[in-house]
């Protein structure tokens, strides 16, 4: 049974540029979760997605970020315009429900330059 | 969501018993304690939760205080591969669903 999966793996953008991070949850898994770790810092939530639904977004940054969770496909976070600040590592987790424990993917290592 | 103290490190020597405590005195009754583990930057795993009685999974243990104000993760028998970053974290289950991450413990586990 294959895990959260995203990627890139690795995703180099200039500034100005877009960044776009997909993650595949688990089989069965239709709650996604978007977390962001900066570098030497702890993991943050940004965002919690349902098939076609926002749920949370509560940690998101108000301009320039957003995220999607189609029918079809996987979960995109986009970011437009990148800057410096948004280098980070971006992680997805997966769950059956909000209630049942998060499985992360290994995460989406954004360098702006 | 109940907030976390957790020791900033620890280190533990390869094969004793791991005992990662986390105090959370502010708990209600119906916050679970889970705990999570993030090995060098890599994505975290999920360890065990409990509500209010001990748990043990192939992975860990979890002993709970009767007065649920503080709880404890065991590792059995731990090797170089358990050192990490742990995570204590208290939630309500079924509330919308996100994890808040404090600064956890770092374990090192030496040879």
């Amino acid at each position: 049974n294959a895990g959260v999966m995203q990627n890139p793996r690795h995703l180099v953008r200039r500034r100005g540029q877009e960044a776009r991070l997909r993650c595949s949850p688990m089989k069965g898994h239709s709650h996604v979760y978007w977390y962001r770790q900066l570098p030497e810092e702890g993991l943050k939530f940004m965002v919690y997605l349902q098939k076609e639904n926002i749920i949370d977004e509560s940690g998101m940054p108000k301009e320039r970020f957003s995220a999607e969770f189609p029918k079809e496909g996987p979960s995109i976070l986009r970011i437009q315009q990148v800057v410096r600040g948004d280098s980070a590592a971006y992680f997805c987790a997966s769950s059956p429900d909000s209630a049942y424990e998060q499985y992360f993917g290994p995460g989406t290592r954004l360098t702006v330059t | 969501d109940a907030k976390t103290t957790q020791p900033t490190s620890m280190d533990c020597a390869e094969g004793r018993a791991a005992n990662l405590p986390c105090n959370h005195s502010t708990i209600s009754g119906n916050e679970y304690v889970y705990w999570y583990r993030q090995i060098h930057s890599q994505g975290p795993q999920y360890i065990i939760h409990g509500l209010k009685n001990n748990e043990t999974n192939e992975m860990a243990s979890l002993i709970i205080t009767e007065d649920r104000k503080s709880s404890t993760l065991i590792l059995p028998h731990a090797t170089l591969r358990d050192t990490a970053v742990y995570y204590c974290i208290v939630r309500v289950p079924s509330n919308t669903g996100k994890l808040i991450f404090g600064q956890g413990t770092t374990l090192q586990v030496k040879p």
